[in-house]
């Protein structure tokens, strides 16, 4: 199946610093997603992006998939965006999920 | 986006009986459903997936008479864990997949998690 990759695995950051997760996968997917994982557990989605760039908000993120990857970018943190993100591709019929990154934002 | 809701939130259960989960999709028909299972810190593993009105495929290593799963209808699934063990305790997550409107068919949306405590 495909493999998909998250880096970094954790990531500390200062309050209104921006930052960029990256996900890479093994092979052409159809759909590709991102979420977020709030302390209780909620999955949140954030983006649906096999291809291409959106943005909503303070987040945004880009899909080249002709190169297999992924990148979540998160401008003037919040606390609030604390937790994990996950990258999630279409395999072809369920999700394969990566490791995620573990994102802790301080004040 | 499309709300999923589960019941329960938590569970505690003693070892040996047998616990039900259900998934409901509130807003949208929800051709496919997921069962996912997660340790702590750890990713989300896919257990199975259902389609509404056949039986469930599980992934490898996924004992399908121990995580019976039924989709009888296009807004409900179950997973009942049966005959649970403390190994099972763990944090269960469904999704689901369908047809609504500025819903994409393969886009899927999760539910809130159950908290599984097997004593």
């Amino acid at each position: 199946g495909i493999q998909v990759e998250q880096s970094p695995p954790d990531l500390i950051l200062q309050e209104g610093a921006n930052s960029t997760l990256r996900c890479n996968f093994s092979d052409s997917v159809n759909n590709l997603q991102w979420f977020h994982q709030n302390p209780w557990g909620q999955l949140i989605n954030l983006f649906y992006i096999p291809s291409g760039t959106k943005q909503n908000g303070r987040l945004s993120a880009t899909t080249v998939a002709t190169e297999r990857y992924s990148l979540l970018y998160i401008s003037s943190s919040q606390t609030t965006d604390s937790g994990v993100y996950f990258c999630a591709v279409e395999d072809p019929n369920d999700m394969r999920f990566g490791a995620g990154t573990r994102l802790t934002v301080k004040p | 986006g499309a709300v999923v809701s589960q019941h329960p939130s938590w569970v505690i259960c003693k070892s040996g009986t047998s616990v039900k989960i259900e998934c409901r999709s509130l807003d949208f028909q929800a051709t496919t459903m997921f069962w996912y299972r997660q340790f702590p810190k750890q990713s989300l593993m896919l257990m199975a997936t259902s389609n509404e009105g056949s039986k469930a495929t599980y992934e490898q290593g996924v004992e399908k008479d121990k995580f019976l799963i039924n989709h009888a209808s296009l807004t409900l699934s179950t997973l009942t864990v049966t005959s649970a063990h403390p190994e099972d305790s763990s944090f269960y997550i469904c999704s689901a997949s369908g047809q609504r409107e500025n819903v994409r068919h393969n886009e899927q949306f999760f539910g809130p998690g159950t908290r599984l405590t097997v004593l």
